[in-house]
Formats: C-alpha cells, structure tokens, sequence
C-alpha cells in the first residue's frame, strides 16, 4: 500500500455541488501539500498545512489538517467545470525537509 | 511568481540516443530543484534531488549513470536520460524550491513528454 492514500480514487459530480478528498497516511505529516493537476501538464500549488487543525481556504477551495497531522481534507464548495483535474496530496513524512511523497491522485469531473 | 518552465515539452527520439531536459526557475532562485517521473493515471515517482553547485542525490532504484544530473546554477537544472530506451518513454516533471525546509514550497514545471521509438 502507499504511504499516502487518497480517496476517492476518482469523483464525479454535478456542477454546483460541493466535494470532499481525503489524503491519510499512518505517519505524521510534517508538510501537507495540496496540488491541481491537468492531464499531460505541470502541477498548480493550492495551499500547504502544517500545524495540527490548520486550515485554508482560497476561493472556494479549504484544506484541513487534523489535529494528529495524519490526515488532511479538501473540500471544494459549489463545484465548477474549472474545477475538474487531478488533484495530488503531497507530504514530508520523514522530517527530512521538502522531499515529498505523493499520494495516488483523485481524479475530479464536474458535469454541468 | 514562481514560475518554472521546462524544454522541450515534448521529444521523439530513436532507441539508443541521449535526451537533455532543460528546468528553469524564471522568477526565483532555486536552491533545491527535484525531478519526477509519472506514468500514465498514476501519481509522482520521485527519482532525483538536485541542489546547486553539488551531486544530486538519487531515489533507490533509480540510475544515476542513465539518469544524469546537472544543477549548475540557482535557476537551471538538467536531466539527462542517456541511451534511451522505448521504457523510458514517460512524462517527466521537475519542481523547483527556494530552500529545503519543510514549508519551502516546490513548484512545479509543465513537464516532458519523452516517447523513444
């Protein structure tokens, strides 16, 4: 199994909706990242998390930490086609600095 | 800002030749630059670590005689892929950071897609 799960694998859902990815690993997160992804193109940063029930928002795009740092959320509020991608939680989990492992992805399709 | 570019975004080549990936920070100074590979549908595969002016440190399992490395400024990292083969054939993607602190930002370059024949 990888060392960060996401979940859902892939989404899709009505424009207008809201819709929750979870990234959760068994080790402590030392440096949550949040990334957008277009297929075949580079990653977009969203937001990065680092304290225990830190959390950010952007437009209509919050992440959270829990408390534990073993678990982050992102959750998008009345979903856009411009919304669609793959989103990407990365993380330190070795306390080694910046070195990130990445979770599977989640693959979001907004139908409008 | 940050932005990072790579070239060339996407490049054919035959089986046995050597390919050059050029990643340029154009805003900042990157100390810390990291090169990925990403097959198809799956997530990042971290394969190399380069800081400037020293040897990269590569992933296990990754090649360094196959994989060649090159920081030699704050704003410029190369990866060579020397005697490519047809699995060779990804997308390669390389991020760029000022520090490397665990809330130093990577920021990533649109990628490379390499196809060998």
């Amino acid at each position: 199994s990888q060392e960060l799960e996401q979940s859902p694998q892939s989404l899709i859902v009505q424009e207008g909706k809201n819709l929750t990815i979870n990234c959760t690993s068994s080790k402590t997160l030392y440096g949550l990242y949040w990334y957008k992804q277009k297929y075949g193109e580079g990653l977009i940063f969203l937001m990065m998390l680092q304290k225990g029930g830190e959390e950010k928002s952007h437009e209509k795009i919050t992440a959270k930490l829990d408390e534990k740092k073993q678990q982050s959320s992102l959750h998008i509020t009345a979903s856009q086609p411009s919304h669609a991608g793959i989103y990407l939680c990365g993380a330190d989990i070795q306390a080694a600095g910046n070195k990130l492992t990445f979770g599977g992805g989640t693959r979001v399709l907004v139908k409008p | 800002g940050a932005v990072v570019s790579q070239h060339p975004s996407r490049v054919i080549c035959k089986s046995g030749t050597s390919v050059k990936i050029e990643c340029r920070s154009l805003d900042f100074q990157a100390t810390t630059m990291f090169w990925y590979r990403q097959f198809p549908k799956q997530s990042l595969m971290l394969m190399a670590t380069s800081n400037e002016g020293s040897k990269a440190t590569y992933e296990q399992g990754v090649e360094k005689d196959k994989f060649l490395i090159n920081h030699a400024s704050l704003t410029l990292s190369t990866l060579t892929v020397t005697s490519a083969h047809p699995e060779d054939s990804s997308f390669y993607i390389c991020s760029a950071s000022h520090g490397a602190g665990s809330t130093d930002t990577q920021y990533f370059g649109p990628g490379t897609r390499l196809t060998v024949l």
